[in-house]
């Protein structure tokens, strides 16, 4: 079984659409973020939820919109695509703040292109 | 939030151990160290954590001094299929930046044949 997987694994779209990349994960973890990793390689923390609520807001458009439905989801919508949002983006789970364990899962990672 | 600085890239042969080391001259008393690997078209992976001293697991050793403002990622006999980026991380506790994961650049590590 896949501890983190997200849906679509590519994602190719026009700009000004609006999408949604899907994350789930069955570790029973309380705690998912969303990384983007651009072209030059950097993987930057975009958002982190725990147990729903949102922890951390990095400097996002809000085009960029997540939501959790429930702790073992993390789903991210984009509206008005722009080509500068092409990139992969990974989801991630951990359970660090009960177990002080720092180690993250993440996801295959879902490649964005805007055309 | 530590900042983390580590080679862009290093060279090594299969069957070479491989030491990476990463400064973090303003790591705070809750943070602790953290190495991620990642190959490419993957997903980040986390390799080993430490606080002091020395840590080991069946894929790293890795070294932190009594000041903790460096550690050393120790990869023992290397293969091809360690080519990959290697992460020094700073990871927070305790606050309200608990888990967050600050990825600089990384070292890019090939292993050559």
């Amino acid at each position: 079984d896949t501890a983190v997987s997200q849906t679509p694994k590519y994602l190719v779209t026009q700009m000004g659409n609006d999408k949604s990349i899907k994350c789930e994960q069955n570790l029973g973890h309380d705690t998912m973020y969303w990384y983007k990793q651009d072209s030059k390689k950097f993987l930057k923390i975009m958002f982190s939820y725990n147990n729903k609520e949102l922890i951390i807001n990095e400097t996002v458009p809000n085009r960029f919109s997540p939501k959790s439905p429930d702790k073992a989801h993390l789903n991210l919508h984009i509206n008005s695509l722009e080509l500068g949002d092409s990139a992969v983006y990974f989801c991630a789970s951990s359970q660090v703040e009960k177990t002080g364990n720092t180690e993250a899962f993440f996801g295959q990672g879902t490649r964005l292109t805007v055309v | 939030l530590a900042k983390t600085t580590q080679p862009i890239s290093m060279d090594s042969y299969e069957g070479q151990e491989v030491n990476i080391t990463c400064s973090h001259n303003n790591i705070a008393t809750n943070d602790y160290i953290t190495w991620y690997q990642q190959f490419p078209s993957q997903g980040p992976r986390f390799i080993i954590q430490g606080y002091k001293t020395k840590v080991k697991n069946e894929v790293a050793s890795l070294f932190i001094p009594a000041d903790r403002k460096s550690s050393t990622l120790s990869l023992p006999r290397v293969s091809l299929s360690d080519t990959a980026v290697y992460y020094c991380l700073v990871v927070p506790l305790g606050s309200s930046n608990t888990g967050k994961l600050i990825f600089g650049q990384g070292t890019t590590l090939q292993v050559k044949p």
